[in-house]
């Protein structure tokens, strides 16, 4: 069963541009979702995280806007560069720590200069 | 700055063999989770481990799949015998609190 389901698949964006990415959830009891970038040959690394109490976090050029009753979740990088070209991953999971996440399908982003 | 260590990072294997994976987790985390990613797909949770014992491998393939963190430090993971559908990227990973950190991965590729 997928409970977290990401779009789009692929995404392409000019130097400069917004890149946003959408996943959507069917457990409410996920309480935390991270986002995690992974470049090819490499492991996925932490970009930012939210919890279900705020709507919205922003770290330097990326933000994570969330909406508890319509269970959804996105991710916006502002002024994308060539080098956020990645593979990107929304999760979830329950409870604090030492609990398993639960990924999306991944969003290939290019960034063209 | 600490990282998840993994090895080998590519193994090449004929189906029917044996296969093993080690992960040496960050200092302190006593955490330790084993995913596997199949080429562009996310990865999803094979075991979890905290310390030594496991708390998690309800989607581990047991027939074939085994691992174990005997000191509650690195661990292991097995596959015997190996499957041309088991050829994946298996990501260690560990966490102290609430964020995982991944290794580089061993890239599996069964012939």
């Amino acid at each position: 069963q997928q409970q977290v389901k990401q779009s789009p698949q692929s995404l392409i964006v000019q130097k400069g541009g917004i890149s946003i990415i959408n996943c959507a959830y069917e457990n409410t009891a996920f309480d935390y979702f991270p986002w995690y970038q992974q470049f090819p040959g490499k492991g996925p690394a932490l970009l930012i995280a939210i919890r279900p109490d705020v709507s919205e976090k922003k770290e330097g050029r990326f933000t994570i806007s969330f909406n508890k009753s319509a269970k959804q979740f996105s991710l916006h990088i502002m002024d994308s560069q060539p080098g956020d070209s990645a593979t990107y991953f929304c999760a979830a999971s329950i409870g604090t720590s030492g609990s398993r996440l639960t990924f999306g399908e991944g969003t290939q982003l290019t960034v063209n200069p | 700055e600490a990282e998840v260590a993994q090895s080998p990072r590519y193994k090449i294997t004929e189906k029917s063999q044996a296969v093993a994976f080690w992960c040496d987790p960050i200092s302190g985390h006593a955490t330790l989770y084993w995913y596997r990613q199949i080429l562009g797909q996310g990865p999803e949770l094979l075991v979890q481990f905290q310390d030594e014992s496991v708390v998690d491998d309800s989607q581990l393939p047991k027939d074939r799949f085994s691992a174990e963190r005997l000191k509650g430090v690195d661990s292991t993971l097995k596959i015997q015998p190996a499957e041309l559908g088991d050829s994946a990227m298996y990501l260690c990973a560990s966490s102290a609190q609430e964020t995982q950190y991944f290794g580089p991965g061993t890239r599996l590729l069964v012939l």
